[in-house]
């Protein structure tokens, strides 16, 4: 069982370009969820999906887009990519979102190291 | 809006030492309270979910502890071993903010 997979493992992104990152799981997890780590800000929440076909904005939204489309696949993208957005990007998944279901501990895949220029 | 607040930022103990981290946070109209290790270059792993009805968690020779009355949950760490050395992240999942996550204390066991 791979659990979360994230690619690219690393990218080098000219400022202006599209860069879509992947995220599969292979738990069947309804929620699934994109973070951003940075030096001396920590892990933000970027964007949320309590279950395949819906999706929430988290802390920092702006910038970038998520969708749906099933229960594995979860992809982020940067439209016109800008060097704030040069991060450690995390994509998680949890058998259920908050809220007292049970099943919301969240794993996390090994991450998306982006440099935009 | 939440506030999520690790002390110490750091902390360096000999093995075999108990310890305890702690974790405060602002609102307490939470749904649940996830503490996690992150290694250097690598994501995080889940360590304990506390819900916002129970008021304790126990793996192994962790114990994580919750009262949201005063806002604070704490971390225990029962005879420290060189592999507990790492990153230790909280993260408060609340209805108003979303997840907020604590900015880490980052932990050292001498050998």
């Amino acid at each position: 069982i791979a659990g979360i997979t994230q690619a690219p493992t690393s990218q080098i992104l000219a400022a202006g370009r599209r860069m879509t990152l992947r995220c599969t799981q292979d738990m069947r997890h309804n929620a699934m969820y994109w973070y951003r780590q940075d030096l001396g800000l920590g892990l933000r929440l970027i964007h949320y999906s309590n279950t395949a076909g819906t999706t929430g904005k988290g802390e920092v939204p702006d910038g970038y887009s998520v969708s749906r489309a099933n229960t594995d696949d979860f992809p982020l993208t940067l439209a016109s990519a800008v060097p704030s957005q040069t991060s450690v990007y995390f994509c998680a998944s949890s058998d259920h979102p908050p809220g007292g279901q049970g099943g919301e501990t969240q794993y996390f895949g090994p991450g998306t190291r982006l440099l935009v220029l | 809006k939440q506030e999520v607040t690790q002390i110490p930022a750091a902390l360096s103990v000999p093995e075999g030492e108990n310890l305890v981290l702690n974790c405060s946070f602002t609102d307490s109209a939470i749904y649940n309270l996830q503490w996690f290790r992150q290694d250097p270059g690598k994501g995080l792993t889940s360590l304990l979910l506390i819900q916002s009805s129970q008021r304790e968690q126990t793996s192994g020779r962790l114990n994580a502890s919750l009262d949201k009355s005063s806002g604070r949950s704490t971390l225990y760490i029962a005879a420290s071993q060189p592999g507990d050395s790492a990153t230790y992240l909280c993260a408060v999942w609340s209805s108003a903010s979303k997840i907020i996550f604590g900015s880490g204390t980052r932990l050292s066991i001498r050998p």
